[in-house]
């Protein structure tokens, strides 16, 4: 599975929108885009995932570049509940199913 | 609602001794489940792969005598963490595969070896 890069921390003001990029640029053709996040002390949550469009649910939206090479998870409206370690993985959806986690970005919203 | 559960949520036990964490699919069948292990501001990291009626696999540096995995039914697999010592203090995690793409998460076992 194709590595990811993030950055380490980020901060984001409350009700604002909380941008977390992600580079992968080894990504290859059949690789998904995976976002999960996980907030003090719980299991990792599903957030959103994505091949190549844009793609949006009820907690984010993903956008994808053209290139596939980096992506971006938005959290339109950041609430205090949004703090957590956010990890963006890339993996072939249809074979091998392990997930393999990164560092993750450790986002804080500050209120 | 949830789709995993974990039991127990925290254990606490003596060096030596064996500690068993179930994890239960609540309403899928699940053939895979995974194990996972998270030490403190350190990211997760998998353990082995838990196939139901069939041997676990286990990941490179991972003991499989030491971490008894059983996967006797669609909806339970169980890890056994054998003559436990301190660093095995931790967080277990499991997850199951919902569908292709999808997998979801348990809420975590913290386990403390004294």
């Amino acid at each position: 599975d194709a590595k990811t890069t993030q950055p380490p921390s980020m901060d984001c003001a409350e009700g604002r929108a909380a941008n977390l990029p992600c580079n992968h640029s080894t990504i290859s053709g059949n690789e998904y885009v995976y976002w999960y996040r996980q907030i003090h002390s719980q299991g990792p949550q599903y957030i959103i995932h994505g091949l190549k469009n844009n793609e949006t649910n009820e907690m984010a939206s993903l956008i994808i570049t053209e290139d596939r090479k980096s992506s971006t998870l938005i959290l339109p409206h950041a609430t205090l509940r949004d703090t957590a370690v956010y990890y963006c993985i890339v993996r072939v959806a249809w074979g091998a199913q392990k997930l393999v986690f990164g560092q993750g970005t450790r986002l804080t919203i500050n209120p | 609602g949830a789709v995993v559960s974990q039991h127990p949520s925290r254990v606490i036990c003596k060096s030596g001794t064996s500690v068993k964490i179930e994890c239960r699919s609540l309403d899928f069948q699940a053939t895979t489940m995974f194990w996972y292990r998270q030490f403190p501001k350190k990211s997760l990291m998998l353990m082995a792969t838990s196939n139901e009626g069939s041997k676990a696999t286990y990941e490179q540096g991972v003991e499989k005598d030491k971490f008894l995995i059983n996967h006797a039914s669609l909806t339970l697999s169980t890890l056994t963490v054998t003559s436990a010592h301190p660093e095995d203090s931790s967080f277990y995690i499991c997850s199951l595969r919902v569908n292709q793409e999808t997998q979801y998460f348990g809420p975590g076992t913290r386990l403390l070896v004294l």
